[in-house]
């Protein structure tokens, strides 16, 4: 079984602030996935990388693939309230049809 | 373009009973898959259906089964419910396994 361990589960921060939260696996990943997810709303696709050492930026978020394609980090600058949410990393296997998720981290941004 | 669709959107059954549960996948997608998201936990994987072919499955038993019809959209039943299949279920659905598109879900209680 492929597990997705992101840390940390919970950060709670001020408005204005840099984090930085992490997805990390001993199993290597054709491409891994991005989410944000509200309560009672489905994940909503934030990025897809595929090859190793890949960096994304979306805004004031960066994303960035392990060489090895086992491990991922999303970084924040400039926090916002509207940044609260939880993120979740996924990932897919070769041919496995299907998408691993991780337990999230839960975010929280106060004004 | 539509989203995904899924309903209903709050469903209570008693334990024993079966459910089913709807999915429209999003315009141009071909591909469905099912999750199971508990609480405080991340979307685990159910199964995934690619031109109306199962497409890879996840650690359930045989009582979680599913159907795609020719239009590409889905359904999940289950039956037997227990009380540990209380949940939130999402579908998504995505072109040939690639940036999936989550629907909001159904909530699921299972008494």
């Amino acid at each position: 079984t492929q597990l997705l361990e992101q840390s940390p589960q919970f950060l709670s921060i001020q408005e204005g602030e840099n984090l930085t939260v992490y997805c990390n696996s001993s199993s290597v990943f054709s491409s891994l996935q991005w989410y944000r997810q509200e309560p009672g709303e489905g994940p909503v696709l934030l990025v897809t990388v595929v090859t190793g050492g890949e960096v994304k930026k979306l805004k004031r978020l960066t994303f960035q693939f392990g060489d090895a394609r086992k491990d991922s980090s999303l970084h924040i600058t400039a926090a916002q309230p509207g940044d609260t949410g939880l993120y979740l990393c996924a990932g897919d296997e070769t041919n496995a049809g299907k998408s691993t998720f991780g337990d999230g981290t839960t975010l929280t941004v106060k004004p | 373009e539509t989203g995904v669709t899924q309903s209903p959107t709050h469903l209570i059954k008693t334990r024993g009973q079966q459910v089913t549960l709807r999915c429209s996948s999003q315009s141009g997608h071909n591909t469905v898959s099912w999750y199971q998201q508990a609480l405080g936990q991340g979307p685990q994987f159910i199964f995934q259906y690619y031109r109306e072919e199962e497409n890879g499955r996840g650690n359930f038993p045989p009582r979680f089964s599913g159907l795609q019809f020719p239009n590409y959209s889905s359904e999940l039943n289950v039956n037997a419910l227990e009380l540990d299949d209380s949940a939130l279920y999402l579908c998504a659905s995505s072109l040939e396994g690639y940036g999936y598109t989550f629907g909001s879900g159904t909530r699921l209680t299972v008494v």
